[in-house]
């Protein structure tokens, strides 16, 4: 059965530093990769997703994601945090053959000044 | 467009009542799902439609019924609350079914005592 694990709980990186998130997916095929962001109190909102070739794929809000096959993962990054990136970011991965998407647990972004 | 609502947003019920969580979206998606999100848990997909009067479960429906008898609503009714349905419940549509961009709605916090 496919998974999404995101080993950082919670991350703190001070403004204007750069951010890495991390994701593994377990999937027996290509999968379809997302992260999704969500603001205290909000629903979801897409950032970014990845569905086939190129492996660097650009989302919004300055925020990118390259997949690695190899490595099953899909991190995301960002080249400099600003405060109004806090918020909990969510890796999910779409089942192919179905009608499900598997969510990670959530990593938690904390910006200090 | 308003794109997805729910209401309420936040609910208190005791152990036993009945509740229906309303859900609609205005984009003329064929896929609206539900989901609850727990601490530590991520998102965990309840039931799912891919179209009008086609709904089928998710990773965790007991306790839960839905209907989808419009293209709009998909409602999700708890039968018979339990304190362990005590959650936030997200409701989420998308335009195309293998595409899986959804679109998520405010969320509906609902408490059990």
């Amino acid at each position: 059965a496919q998974s999404v694990t995101q080993p950082d709980i919670h991350i703190t990186v001070s403004e204007g530093a750069s951010l890495e998130l991390r994701c593994n997916y377990s999937y027996g095929a290509t999968p379809y990769l997302f992260w999704y962001v969500q603001s205290p109190g909000q629903g979801l909102q897409l950032l970014l997703k990845y569905f086939s070739g190129d492996t660097l794929v650009q989302g919004i809000k300055g925020f990118e994601a390259e997949f690695k096959r190899s490595q099953s993962s899909f991190n995301l990054r960002k080249p400099s945090v600003h405060w109004s990136d806090a918020a909990e970011y969510f890796c999910a991965v779409g089942d192919t053959g179905g009608f499900k998407t598997i969510f990670g647990a959530g990593t938690r972004l904390f910006v200090k000044a | 467009n308003a794109g997805v609502t729910q209401t309420p947003k936040f609910q208190v019920l005791k152990t036993g009542q009945s509740m229906t969580l309303q859900c609609a979206q205005d984009m003329n998606h064929e896929y609206m799902s539900w989901y609850r999100q727990d601490p530590g848990m991520g998102l965990r997909l309840i039931h799912y439609s891919v179209g009008a009067g086609i709904t089928d479960q998710g990773e965790v429906p007991n306790g839960y019924n839905v209907s989808r008898s419009t293209t709009e609503d998909f409602p999700l009714r708890l039968l018979s609350a339990a304190p362990s349905q005590t959650s936030v419940y997200f409701c989420a549509s998308s335009w195309q079914r293998d595409t899986y961009e959804q679109y998520f709605g405010p969320g509906t916090r609902l408490t059990v005592t």
